[in-house]
Parts: structure tokens; C-alpha cells; sequence
């Protein structure tokens, strides 16, 4: 069965800190796409980025980067430097592509990140 | 500009009626989710849909259906809806293959009261 772990429920930081949000994730597939999405306070879920189960290099995106360890299952994300705007929840998600070519997106519950001015 | 559209921010229902929630992407896409958030729990899926008339079950499908009549329609259906099903309900739309990332509505909010 697949499982997206996080664990850090409510995270707070004082503008211009480093915050690092942890996803841990379960799945017995050998490929599989893991993602974080961003959800700021109007609502609608924003894709930031995606991984594949092979490629296990780190990426950096401006403030942003992202840290896969297949051996942890972990698949981590940081921001530096930390501005208000930063503030919203923080979803990891997990893709398992199915026999039929469809594909199943679980989700974990989610990191509430505030940064305070 | 990529666009999945729900029918309604906000709706409120009684216990026992009949609820549609409807959804619309104008992406071609032939994956579609739908989601219910709850404080605590993230995103947790109903039932998903990669063509025409096929869907399947998510996690948690009971007291829900599901209707595809049309690629670019997903409809969420609760056939006697109860005051457990108050939630903020997410519809999400992507291409088929797992690498492809989804794109979601804003998101309805339901009441049953």
C-alpha cells in the first residue's frame, strides 16, 4: 500500500529563517513520481515540483530546493531564506501509475507553514 | 491558462438530499480526481477516472458515486448526503501517466446540516 508521511503538522518561523518541510513516503513500486504542491490561503493547490523514482539528484529553484534520498524514502523540501508569502500549507504526494496507464495520487496530510514578519 | 472549474464555492445541503458536484477541465486530460480535505487528514481520495465511463475507487468511496459521460466532465455524487460529508471537496484533472502532475479547482465547500 502506498503512504505519505508528514509528520510535522504546524511549522512557524521568523521571516528570513531556513525551514525544511520532511516527507517520508511507503511504496513497494519500483517506478513511482513523487510531488509537492503548495496550497496558499485562497485555496487552490499549486504544483512546485516532481521527481521521478530514478533520478535522485537535488534540485534548486531560486529560495526553493528539494532533496530525494531513496534510501530513506524521504523526499524533503526547503525554503531559504524565508518570506511571508511562503505561508501555506504544504502538501508531498505520491504517484503510482496503474496497468491501465491511469495513475493513483495520494497525498499526505499536509505542513502549515507560517512565517512571521 | 490551464483551467479546472467546480461548479460552486460554497453550498449548503440538507441531510438526505441528493448532492452533484460538478466538474469541468478544458485541458483535454484524461485523468480526473476527486478529493475531500479535512483538518488533519489531507487530501484523501474518493474516486479517480482516466477515460470515459471508467473510474475507480479511492480511498474512501463509501456514500459516493462518481459519473464521466463526457472527457472533459467529472461529476461527484452523494446519493443521500449526511452530516459526515461536510467537507471541502477537490477536483484535480492530469494527463494519463503517473509523471504527470495534476492541476486542481478551487474547491467546494459543502454543508450538511
Amino acid at each position: 500500500a502506498q503512504k505519505v508521511t508528514q509528520a510535522q503538522t504546524e511549522i512557524s518561523v521568523v521571516e528570513k529563517e531556513d525551514v525544511t518541510l520532511d516527507c517520508v513516503y511507503e511504496t513497494r513500486d519500483t517506478t513511482y513520481y513523487l510531488f509537492w504542491y503548495k496550497q496558499p490561503p485562497s485555496g487552490e493547490l499549486v504544483f512546485l515540483i516532481r521527481r521521478n523514482s530514478f533520478d535522485e539528484q537535488n534540485e534548486i529553484s531560486g529560495r526553493y530546493s528539494w532533496n530525494f534520498q531513496k534510501s530513506t524514502s524521504s523526499f524533503n523540501f526547503t525554503i531559504t531564506a524565508s518570506q511571508v508569502v511562503d505561508s501555506a500549507v504544504y502538501f508531498c504526494a505520491l504517484s503510482e501509475p496503474l496497468e491501465t496507464g491511469a495513475n493513483n495520487l495520494f497525498f499526505g496530510t499536509g505542513t502549515r507553514l507560517t512565517v512571521i514578519p | 491558462d490551464v483551467k479546472v472549474t467546480q461548479s460552486s464555492r460554497y453550498l449548503v445541503k440538507r441531510t438526505g438530499e441528493k448532492v452533484f458536484l460538478e466538474c469541468v477541465q478544458d485541458m483535454d486530460h484524461e485523468n480526473m480526481f476527486w478529493y475531500r480535505q479535512d483538518p488533519g487528514l489531507g487530501l484523501r481520495l474518493i474516486y479517480f477516472s482516466y477515460d470515459v465511463k471508467m473510474k475507480e475507487k479511492g480511498d474512501i468511496p463509501e456514500g459516493y458515486s462518481v459519473s464521466r459521460e463526457k472527457k472533459e466532465r467529472f461529476s461527484l455524487i452523494l446519493e443521500s448526503a449526511s452530516t459526515n460529508q461536510t467537507s471541502m471537496y477537490l477536483c484535480a484533472s492530469s494527463l494519463i501517466g503517473g509523471r504527470n502532475e495534476a492541476f486542481f479547482g478551487q474547491g467546494t465547500r459543502l454543508t450538511v446540516v
